[in-house]
């Protein structure tokens, strides 16, 4: 079965205190790797696809890399309009292009 | 510029009744998807579709059944609601078979009194 896991769960950062975030996963046949950003009571907005280990994609002050095993989500001098839950999803070998979620990481950047 | 929307973004509803959630894309995709998000459970995905009048059970179908007579347009009915399906309901959609990316409408809350 597929699994994707996301530490931690909550995180609090200092505005300018940059850290990362994890998603570890063991998705059979990956065929992509997801990263989005959710604010409350909205849906989900996508940031980025990866698609094999070794790739690295930026936005701003965000940079999203992948292993075999893992996806960093790298945030840079974070500001407080960071804060949001970051959510990790992975796409499989089944079709159409279901994907696992994590739980997600809440991230508050206090100014 | 990509749009999935939802009919409603907040609905509540009395046990027993009937609910209709819609939802509608304009990228021409060939798959949508609802899910529904609860806190400590993350998403979870009801039932998605691969065609037009094509449907496949997702993880947690039970009390919920779905319509898709458009390719655009995907609905998920509860046939008879329980206050157990008070919850955000998001519908998401992707073009083709290969893990493309899902694109996300805004949710609708659905309060089951």
């Amino acid at each position: 079965e597929d699994q994707v896991t996301q530490s931690p769960e909550a995180l609090r950062l200092q505005e300018g205190e940059s850290s990362s975030l994890n998603c570890s996963y063991t998705v059979s046949g990956l065929r992509g790797l997801f990263w989005y950003r959710q604010d409350p009571g909205k849906g989900p907005e996508f940031l980025f696809t990866l698609y094999s280990a070794g790739e690295e994609k930026e936005k701003e002050r965000l940079k999203a890399t992948l292993t075999k095993k893992e996806s960093f989500l790298h945030i840079t001098a974070p500001k407080p309009e960071d804060s949001a839950t970051y959510l990790c999803a992975g796409s499989g070998g089944t079709s159409y292009g279901k994907l696992t979620f994590g739980q997600g990481t809440i991230l508050t950047v206090h100014p | 510029d990509v749009k999935v929307t939802q009919s409603s973004r907040y609905l509540v509803k009395r046990t027993g009744e009937k609910v209709f959630l819609e939802c509608v894309q304009d990228m021409d995709h060939e798959n949508m998807f609802w899910y529904r998000q609860d806190p400590g459970l993350g998403l979870r995905l009801i039932y998605f579709s691969y065609d037009v009048k094509m449907k496949e059970k997702g993880d947690i179908p039970e009390g919920y059944s779905v319509s898709r007579e458009k390719k655009e347009r995907f609905s998920l009915i509860l046939e008879s609601a329980s206050t157990n399906q008070t919850s955000m309901y998001l519908c998401a959609s992707s073009f083709g078979t290969r893990g493309e990316t899902q694109y996300f409408g805004p949710g609708t809350r659905l309060l089951v009194l």
